[in-house]
């Protein structure tokens, strides 16, 4: 079955990196792009961009440009979420989530299906 | 920047029905998309391009779209129905995606 299998949980000191990863299995990896989700504790879900799995163009969301930066291993069908100069506020669970729209007369729908475990990533010195 | 408004909470007996709302802008050009999720658990799609239910989703899951706002109606809830919802959707350009808040059904 399509599955996603997320990196285990992080805990990281201000300023330090730290790097997620997002194993897909069940599909061609390829096929589909990947989208990175962020949700702080007991906060919603914020969209921070995805990535073409095909050419490995990244797209970031707002807020989510300078020291974030998505990339791929197509060869082990993972993507990544490098995060560096990490900050308290960094604090939060981390998911992938594999597109599962598609595009037609100009405009693109897109959805989410499925989404991978969720990663904890904590920030604290 | 674009925003999709649910209600906080919804409170609902059992065996009643659930309705959440969703509203924004952009909504009459864009289809909206609904997630499930409960505590420590990741999110799960219900309901996608507005009132379409993936495979596996119990039939008392539907959505619908009117306007600028897309619902999500859950018909004789359920004890595990209990979570919270997030619509999904786009801004008009399909530039970005946008999540609501998020709206905590709560099951009396």
């Amino acid at each position: 079955q399509v599955q996603l299998v997320q990196s285990g949980s992080e805990l990281k000191k201000p300023g330090a990196s730290v790097k997620v990863s997002c194993k897909a299995s069940g599909y061609t990896f390829t096929s589909y792009a990947m989208n990175w989700v962020r949700q702080a504790p007991g906060q919603g879900l914020e969209w921070m961009g995805w990535i073409n799995t095909n050419t490995g163009n990244p797209t970031y969301a707002q807020g989510f440009t300078g020291r974030f930066v998505f990339s791929l291993d197509t060869s082990v069908s993972t993507s990544y979420l490098q995060i560096s100069s990490l900050k308290a506020e960094d604090t939060a669970v981390y998911y992938c989530a594999r597109s599962a729209g598609y595009c037609s007369g100009g405009s693109c729908y897109d959805w989410f299906d499925p989404w991978g475990q969720g990663t904890l990533v904590t920030v604290s010195s | 920047s674009y925003e999709l408004t649910q209600p906080p909470s919804v409170s609902v007996s059992p065996g009643q029905t659930a309705r959440i709302t969703c509203s924004g802008d952009a909504l009459p050009k864009q289809y909206g998309y609904w997630y499930q999720q409960k505590p420590g658990q990741a999110p799960v799609l219900v309901i996608y391009k507005d009132s379409e239910r993936p495979s596996g989703i119990p039939e008392r899951f539907s959505g619908s779209s009117s306007g600028t706002t897309v619902t999500l109606t859950i018909s004789g809830v359920q004890a595990e129905d209990e979570a919270d919802y997030y619509c999904q959707s786009a801004d008009s350009s399909s530039t970005y995606v946008v999540f609501g808040g998020g709206t905590k059904l709560t099951v009396l």
